[in-house]
């Protein structure tokens, strides 16, 4: 069974901190793995990274896949009270056509 | 506004009744997807459609839950004899078909059985 695990799942920090998000991921024939932001309601879309090693940068936040240890990590620098949300990952396998396999969420708290 | 939206936003019933969602995707995408989130978890994958035809269902869906996307465009979630296990945030999302990882989710209908 596709699994997908975030730590931690919880983090409290001040603005300006940096923050690192992990996800790791134990799936068959892997296709892409995606991070996402939830406020309060709908996931928004981030990032999506299919091949190791690249870095995808979106203002602040910052992505990277490691295909043979099976993880990705999210940073975000210079934190900021609007980054407090549930940040999901979610893994794409190459015969579920587009079905996403999702972790647990890592609920992220950014005080003034 | 042009993304993806559901309705109701809410829904309370009593244990044992019928309820149905609906779904308008992005009007140009021809995949839809509808996830269930309980609280403190990510979302679960339920069933997704290609224009008209459903294409997966997951082993979460019981009999008592049946969607249909009749012309293609929106989409309805029928969960039948409602069970207090089935309390969550239902959420669609759609995709085009070569983009179907970038899914964009809509705001989710809340549900709770008493």
């Amino acid at each position: 069974e596709d699994k997908v695990v975030q730590s931690p799942l919880s983090l409290v920090v001040h603005e300006g901190d940096t923050v690192t998000l992990n996800c790791s991921y134990e799936v068959t024939n892997f296709r892409s793995l995606l991070w996402y932001k939830q406020e309060k309601k709908a996931p928004t879309f981030l990032f999506m990274l299919t091949s190791s090693g690249i870095e995808k940068k979106s203002g602040r936040l910052s992505s990277i896949l490691d295909k043979k240890e099976l993880f990705s990590i999210l940073n975000i620098t210079a934190t900021q009270t609007g980054d407090s949300a549930v940040y999901l990952c979610a893994v794409s396998v190459g015969t579920s056509y587009g079905k996403l396999t999702f972790g647990q969420g890592t609920i992220l708290t950014v005080h003034p | 506004d042009t993304g993806v939206s559901q309705d109701p936003r809410h829904k309370i019933t009593k244990r044992g009744q019928n309820v149905t969602f609906r779904c308008d995707p992005i009007s140009e995408h021809n995949r839809l997807y509808w996830y269930r989130q309980t609280l403190g978890q990510g979302p679960e994958f339920l069933t997704y459609f290609q224009n008209e035809a459903q294409l997966e269902k997951s082993r979460l869906l019981s009999d008592r839950f049946s969607a249909e996307r009749p012309k293609g465009s929106f989409s309805t979630l029928e969960i039948q004899r409602t069970e207090q296990g089935d309390s969550a945030m239902y959420l669609c999302a759609s995709s085009l078909v070569l983009q179907q990882e970038t899914q964009y989710f809509g705001p989710g209908t809340r549900l709770l059985v008493l």
